[in-house]
């Protein structure tokens, strides 16, 4: 398996934009995470999905932010309007299920101008 | 919502030389891992231990646990420059069985 894909791997757009992180987790997990990394907060849960149904969302900020796994092999974050306080590092993980490890795409650099 | 604190921020030793790292939290855990984070890159798990075990080894790092202490340590011994990166722990404290990630700490390794 190729491991977790994340697209793109570097995000740059102007405050206001409409942002789309994407997802590919590994085959047969059936956990998927999204995490925001900034020096500040540290490494943040937004959101976890168990069997595409989202299971947690209260990490996520503010109502600009949604995210889906409309199936098994992909997910997506969306941020709507993007401001510059969204600028981080964004990392989707998936896992089997705890307490198995999780294990982490290689991240998305989002810059908000 | 709860989280294992690491400890030291920040370590920096020669090659060669072993890294401690703790890890300390405020309640109850059923798990405890360990990740490694290189710079640019996404986490990668290391090791887990569960709060029936006091210790567990794989290749050169070394996991204790002190349930009484609510703390564990991750020991890297004869590092190596490749050793350089930050390391967190992840605890499901609080009954939530979904892990939640410290601030980690950033082990630097001179050649």
């Amino acid at each position: 398996d190729a491991g977790v894909i994340q697209s793109p791997r570097h995000e740059v757009t102007e405050m206001g934009q409409e942002v789309t992180l994407r997802c590919k987790p590994i085959s047969g997990h059936d956990y998927l995470f999204w995490y925001r990394q900034t020096m500040m907060r540290g490494l943040e849960l937004l959101i976890y999905f168990n069997n595409n149904v989202p299971i947690d969302d209260s990490g996520m900020p503010e109502d600009r932010f949604s995210a889906k796994m409309p199936n098994a092999s992909f997910s997506t974050l969306k941020i709507q309007p993007s401001e510059p306080r969204d600028s981080a590092v964004y990392f989707c993980a998936s896992s089997p299920g705890p307490p198995a490890p999780q294990y982490f795409g290689a991240g998305t650099r989002l810059s908000v101008l | 919502s709860q989280q294992g604190e690491e400890d030291p921020q920040a370590l920096s030793i020669q090659e060669g030389e072993n890294a401690t790292m703790n890890c300390s939290y405020k309640t109850s855990i059923n798990n405890l891992q360990w990740y490694r984070q290189n710079s640019g890159r996404g986490l990668v798990h290391l090791i887990l231990i569960r709060s029936n075990e006091r210790e567990k080894h794989s290749g050169r790092l070394r996991v204790t646990l002190d349930t009484s202490k609510k703390s564990s340590s991750l020991l890297i011994t004869a590092s190596r420059a490749a050793d350089t990166a930050s390391y967190f722990c992840a605890t499901d404290e609080g009954g939530s069985y979904i892990p939640t990630f410290g601030r980690g700490t950033s082990l630097i390794v001179h050649p």
